[in-house]
Parts: C-alpha cells; sequence; structure tokens
C-alpha cells in the first residue's frame, strides 16, 4: 500500500457543485495532515490545514477519520477559480518531512 | 518578506554537465527539503535539512548532492545531469518538523531540462 493515496480523478464538475476528495494514509502514527492547492505550472500552496475534530474554512471543509486513515476535503459551491490539482499531504512522524499523495486534478465548468 | 525564493526559473543542461540550483528563505525556518515533481508521480522528496550543518536523504537522492551552512540556503547539487533528471524543482521550508509546525512553504520551482 502506497504511503499517501487520493483518488485519481481527473473530476469534471458544474459550477455550483458540491465535490468531495479523499486522501487515504498508511502510517498509523502520522501526526499532521494538509490539503495543498496546485494551479498549473505553479507552486503548490498549502489550502487548509486539517484538525482532528475538523475545520472549515469558507465552502472549504476538512475532516480526518483517524480510525480508518483517511482525510477528506468537500468544496461546496465550485466556481471556476477553484479549478486546480488538489494535493494531501501527510507527516512521515520520524522524521517529519511531508508525504504527498499525487493529487486530484479538478476542473469546474459553467 | 520574500517567502522561498529559487534561482533559475528554467534552465536547458546537457547531459553531463553540473549545475546548483539555488534556493533562500527569509523566514528564519529550520527546516528545508527540495522536491522533484513529474508528470504521474507526484512530488517526491529528494534531500532535507533540519537545521544549519544538517542534512539527510530523501526518497530519491541519487545524483543530487546538497548542503547547508547557513539557515537561509539549500542549494542543489546536479552532479552529472541525465535525461532522467528532466523535471519540475520545487524547494520547500518550514518552521519546524513537529505537528502544524511543519506546514510547508514552496518557491516558485525550476523547470529543467537535460537534453
Amino acid at each position: 500500500r502506497k504511503e499517501v493515496e487520493q483518488d485519481p480523478g481527473p473530476f469534471n464538475v458544474p459550477e455550483g457543485a458540491t465535490v468531495a476528495f479523499n486522501c487515504t494514509y498508511s502510517n498509523s502514527a502520522s501526526q499532521s495532515f494538509f490539503w495543498y492547492r496546485q494551479d498549473c505550472r505553479k507552486e503548490p500552496k498549502l489550502l487548509m490545514s486539517v484538525y482532528s475534530s475538523g475545520n472549515e474554512d469558507g465552502r472549504f471543509t476538512a475532516q480526518l477519520n483517524r480510525a480508518s486513515q483517511y482525510i477528506s476535503l468537500l468544496i461546496r459551491d465550485s466556481k471556476l477559480s477553484d479549478s486546480a490539482t488538489y494535493l494531501c499531504a501527510v507527516n512521515k512522524r520520524s522524521q517529519g518531512n511531508l508525504i504527498f499523495g499525487k493529487g486530484t486534478k479538478l476542473s469546474v465548468k459553467p | 518578506n520574500a517567502g522561498v525564493t529559487q534561482t533559475p526559473k528554467f534552465q536547458v543542461l546537457k547531459t553531463g554537465q553540473s549545475m546548483t540550483l539555488q534556493c533562500a528563505q527569509d523566514m528564519n525556518h529550520e527546516y528545508m527539503s527540495w522536491y522533484r515533481q513529474d508528470p504521474g508521480m507526484g512530488l517526491r522528496l529528494i534531500h532535507y535539512s533540519v537545521g544549519a550543518g544538517i542534512t539527510d536523504q530523501g526518497e530519491v537522492p541519487n545524483g543530487y548532492n546538497v548542503s547547508r551552512s547557513t539557515t537561509e540556503d539549500f542549494p542543489l547539487r546536479l552532479l552529472s545531469a541525465a535525461p532522467s533528471q528532466t523535471s519540475v524543482y520545487f524547494c520547500a521550508s518550514s518552521p519546524g518538523t513537529s505537528g502544524f509546525r511543519d506546514t510547508q512553504y514552496f518557491g516558485p520551482g525550476t523547470r529543467l531540462t537535460v537534453l
């Protein structure tokens, strides 16, 4: 099992749709979880940290399920500007390094 | 506060040439790292450093060297470039190595082509 796996995508959704991404991780000792957004030919940028209790930032909601070892990202009322690749990242406890999933591409259409 | 800066933005090398990719951060972050990103492979860690004078290997270190003489700078050296090293290289930094202090901030990347 790969350390961090994401839905392969791509996700093509209309404006206004709700879309959910899932990400599973294999190391039960992982402590920190993140969602990054990467626009085409740009660097990844932090979208949200994922807290144990779940957290929300406007239209974005992140959840953590430690028992099943997955994190999720929900985007409500999708905008054209949400089109990007979404990467999940999990820390590797022994080193503090982040391990990234391969990303899921989202295209929001008018 | 410039964040993480990388130079050059683009580079073309011939097989066998050597070069150094520069990375600097002005946030006084202890942790710095280098990733490469290839289509279908995601971000893969090359080398990282938890502080000045300390470096270690990541997932794909072969063909690359690093050093960390100051907190601010973390250059990546390609010893003898190969076509397999054609990639986009990202440098990243974070305040520390535990909890949310390992949130990483990325530079704009260097696009390297090896002919």
